[in-house]
């Protein structure tokens, strides 16, 4: 099955700084890269997702790029704010499965 | 819709009992995930439905956990009998054509 990777486990940045997750994944038939973020105590949320037809894509502070040769991912947040601060995970689905397969988590801390 | 709605929020419960997670995914959709959330292991994928069929349960971890889907809008989670080492989230999530949307979560503690 999908196997994916993500670093760092912990992030803290200052307030304004820009924040990179980076993910990487085995299964070269996986065609859709969803980001979700958890804050404490609430449920998953996803926040941006990117399909394997496309190399970027950006909504407003925050943009995903994919690496589909190389079979990585990251995710890219500028000019944080303490609010950002959540457990950011990276998911990977191989096509026609719809199923996700999820990283470990990093935890961001967006320092003010 | 208001969306996935899991029951009940909380659970605890002694070592030994049987304990049932409940799941309403939201209307129309048509995959259902179960995932369990610790902090050793993160999210992990214990068996999703399509169209109410199980189709992977390869990450349930022992024939301890069953889960069942018996109509388009319920679907449970059991454990029995249940141990210290089940505590944490259990997460339900249902999607449709990609994106999944999570319940807010039923918080197990086995004593």
């Amino acid at each position: 099955g999908e196997n994916v990777e993500q670093h760092p486990s912990t992030l803290s940045v200052q307030e304004g700084d820009s924040a990179v997750i980076k993910c990487t994944y085995s299964d070269s038939a996986s065609n859709y890269f969803p980001w979700y973020k958890q804050e404490l105590g609430k449920r998953p949320q996803l926040i941006i997702d990117i399909r394997s037809n496309v190399g970027e894509k950006k909504d407003q502070r925050i943009a995903v790029t994919l690496n589909k040769t190389a079979k990585h991912f990251s995710l890219h947040i500028t000019e944080t704010q303490p609010e950002d601060s959540a457990v950011y995970f990276c998911a990977a689905s191989p096509f026609g499965a719809n199923n996700l397969f999820f990283g470990t988590g990093t935890r961001l801390t967006v320092i003010p | 819709d208001a969306g996935v709605i899991q029951s009940p929020r909380h659970e605890v419960t002694e070592m030994g009992q049987e304990v049932t997670l409940r799941c309403k995914p939201i209307s129309g959709h048509d995959y259902l995930f179960w995932y369990r959330q610790t902090m050793m292991r993160g999210l992990e994928l214990l068996i999703y439905f399509n169209n109410n069929v199980p189709i992977d349960d390869s990450g349930m971890p022992e024939d301890r956990f069953s889960a069942k889907m018996p109509n388009a809008s319920f679907s449970t989670l059991k454990i029995q009998p249940s141990e210290p080492r089940d505590s944490a989230v259990y997460f339900c999530a249902s999607s449709l054509e990609g994106e999944a949307f999570f319940g807010q979560g039923t918080r197990l503690t086995v004593v």
